[in-house]
């Protein structure tokens, strides 16, 4: 089945900088890949995907990479505010299970004011 | 809509005791998932639902019993309760779309097993 590999598991960053985290995939046949938001005390909330005909999105200042050959995709949180601080969750879809959605073990961001 | 809804939202369990968590969601919603989370290890999926009767084993399975009865509900059962199933349970739900994965997350219910 799936495996998902999330690293780094915390990152701490200034306010201001750039933060990056990154995810590996097992299943080749997975085509859609979502990033996770959690807030301390609150439910996991979708802020950005990525299907697989694309290689780039982005969303004022997130944005998600894929690279479908390595099987491991990205996202990347530019000029960080302390709101940004929370766990951060990727996740894809296991095909040979029924489509299951796999999550990564998740990313603890820190932003330091 | 009122989404996905989960309840109890705390509860406190003895070793050996049994009880359901409910879950239910109203955007007529296909697939419906219970997930566990604990510090360290993310989001681990227990069970899951492609439609009313249907039902599957996610990573964890063990402990853990569910039903889907009707589209709107997926209850989970713990038989005889652990103190390893102390966490974090969330309930998701999601369109049956092979070009839109976004899961709909309920508030979660905070076990402890004591």
């Amino acid at each position: 089945g799936e495996n998902v590999e999330q690293h780094p598991s915390t990152l701490s960053v200034q306010e201001g900088d750039s933060a990056v985290i990154k995810c590996t995939y097992s299943d080749s046949a997975s085509n859609y890949f979502p990033w996770y938001k959690q807030e301390l005390g609150k439910r996991p909330q979708l802020i950005i995907d990525i299907r697989s005909n694309v290689g780039e999105k982005k969303d004022q200042r997130i944005a998600v990479t894929l690279n479908k050959t390595a099987k491991h995709f990205s996202l990347h949180i530019t000029e960080t505010q302390p709101e940004d601080s929370a766990v951060y969750f990727c996740a894809a879809p296991s095909y040979n299970q029924g489509g299951k959605l796999i999550f990564g073990q998740g990313t603890e961001l820190s932003v330091k004011p | 809509n009122a989404g996905v809804t989960q309840t109890p939202k705390f509860q406190v369990l003895k070793t050996g005791q049994s009880m359901t968590l409910q879950c239910a969601q109203d955007m007529n919603h296909e697939y419906m998932s219970w997930y566990r989370q604990d510090p360290g290890m993310g989001l681990r999926l227990i069970h899951y639902s492609v439609g009313a009767g249907i039902t599957d084993q996610g990573e964890v399975p063990n402990g853990y019993n569910v039903s889907r009865s009707t589209t709107e509900d997926f209850p989970l059962r713990l038989l005889s309760a652990a103190p390893s199933q102390t966490s974090v349970y969330f309930c998701a739900s999601r369109k049956k779309r092979e070009w839109d994965y976004e899961q709909y997350f309920g508030p979660g219910t905070r076990l402890t097993v004591t």
